[in-house]
């Protein structure tokens, strides 16, 4: 059974301060990972994608990728109260690295409050 | 740049009976993947269609089914509906060789 855990929160961060959300997946071949942001009643929307190991910046955003660990993580830097929002850990299902689209299994998300 | 489309936005059924649930890919899109959110979780995996044809299915049963039409877009059926099907049905489209999927906004079941 392939997993992703997440901590559900909530995650009570300051505004201006670095938000860290973590994610394990228990699927050693996974090799596509992403994050996305959910506001309530709203449906997912993409913000990060990271394929190999290291550090993916975009914008306020930093993907950190550890496959010996099986560890991803998000900073949000600056953090703003329009940041509140669920943020959900999401791996390939197949291992495939692009080709085509797997299938994704996603964490069970992460609250995050920006506290103004 | 239209991005994906669903339809309904909201339905309600009763048990027993079925269901079909539509969606547009976004522009350029080749790959329609379907998703379950129930309440408090994160999206699980249906099944995806590429190319007209299911590729790949995760843990859900047959009563569970779906099509891709040569326009890319899709249908997700679901016959003898249980009240646990109650739930945001996502459809994510990608392109071949991305791994990027995007979201629609989402179908809102519920089954009384």
């Amino acid at each position: 059974q392939k997993e992703v855990e997440q901590n559900s929160g909530p995650l009570s961060v300051p505004e201006g301060a670095i938000a860290s959300l973590n994610c394990t997946y228990s699927d050693r071949v996974s090799q596509s990972f992403f994050w996305y942001r959910q506001y309530s009643g709203k449906s997912p929307e993409l913000i990060m994608s990271i394929y190999s190991n290291g550090d993916k910046e975009d914008g306020r955003f930093t993907a950190q990728l550890n496959k010996a660990s099986q560890y991803v993580s998000l900073l949000i830097r600056d953090s703003q109260p329009s940041d509140s929002a669920t943020y959900l850990c999401a791996v390939n299902i197949n291992g495939y690295s692009g080709g085509g689209a797997d299938g994704l299994t996603f964490g069970k998300g992460t609250h995050l409050i920006i506290q103004p | 740049d239209a991005g994906v489309t669903q339809s309904p936005t909201h339905l309600i059924k009763t048990r027993g009976q079925q269901v079909t649930l539509r969606c547009s890919p976004k522009s350029g899109h080749d790959t329609v993947s379907w998703y379950q959110q129930a309440l408090g979780q994160g999206p699980q995996f249906i099944f995806q269609y590429y190319e007209e044809e299911e590729r790949q299915r995760g843990n859900f049963p047959d009563r569970f089914s779906g099509h891709q039409f040569p326009n890319y877009s899709s249908e997700l059926n679901v016959n003898a509906l249980l009240l646990g099907d109650s739930a945001l049905y996502l459809c994510a489209s990608s392109k071949t060789g991305t791994g990027r999927q995007y979201f629609g906004p989402g179908t809102r079941l519920t089954v009384t």
